[in-house]
């Protein structure tokens, strides 16, 4: 089954500084990859997604790239903040035409400090 | 108004016992899922329905058994629980199309402690 490999677990920047984040899969069928923030105490939210016939995607200060050959995907976050504190997770789409699913990496946790 | 809301938040229970949470959406979406966060964060997929259909079982004891009465709740019922049941569980909901995944959206999570 679908494998997702998260590095790294912990990351600390300083506030203004760039952020990486970046996973691997195992199935060559996912063709889906979303990322999402988990805040304390909280369910994990959407931040950015890409499919697998797309390379690249920005949305603002987050980007997210993907490589479908290497079976890897990043994700960027620029001039971090404080409230981007977080455990951000990337996952990887499994499932067929009766239904699909996200297999989540382990997540990493970000420290922002100001 | 609240997409996917779960009950209760906070459960406190001893081993051995028998207990449920209850998942609902009001987003009109297909297809429902229970996840399950450990003291690690890991998130791990537990279940997926799709219009009341059982789709994805991820070799859960049996101890747990879902029940989706409609296509807008799907419920967890746990059976003599174990003190490794204690987790954060996450009910979520999708609208995907054949074979395309989409964005999951989560409920807030039910914490349970077995003690």
């Amino acid at each position: 089954g679908e494998n997702v490999e998260q590095h790294p677990s912990t990351l600390s920047v300083q506030e203004g500084d760039s952020a990486v984040i970046k996973c691997t899969y195992s199935d060559s069928a996912s063709n889906y990859f979303p990322w999402y923030k988990q805040e304390l105490g909280k369910g994990p939210q959407l931040i950015i997604d890409i499919r697998s016939n797309v390379g690249e995607k920005k949305d603002q200060r987050i980007a997210v790239t993907l490589n479908k050959t290497a079976k890897h995907f990043s994700l960027h976050i620029t001039e971090t903040q404080p409230e981007d504190s977080a455990v951000y997770f990337c996952a990887a789409s499994i499932g067929n035409q009766a239904g699909t699913a996200l297999i989540f990496g382990k997540g990493t946790t970000l420290s922002v400090s100001s | 108004d609240t997409a996917v809301s779960q009950t209760p938040k906070y459960l406190v229970t001893q081993m051995g016992n028998d207990k449920s949470i209850k998942c609902e959406q009001n987003l009109g979406h297909d297809t429902m899922y229970w996840y399950k966060q450990d003291s690690k964060k890991f998130l791990k997929i537990m279940f997926s329905y799709n219009n009341k259909e059982l789709i994805i079982n991820e070799t859960v004891p049996n101890r747990f058994s879902p029940k989706s009465p409609d296509k807008a709740h799907l419920n967890l019922h746990i059976n003599s629980l174990e003190l490794g049941d204690s987790a954060v569980y996450f009910c979520a909901s999708s609208q995907v199309g054949r074979g395309v995944a989409g964005e999951l959206f989560f409920g807030e999570g039910s914490r349970l402690t077995v003690l």
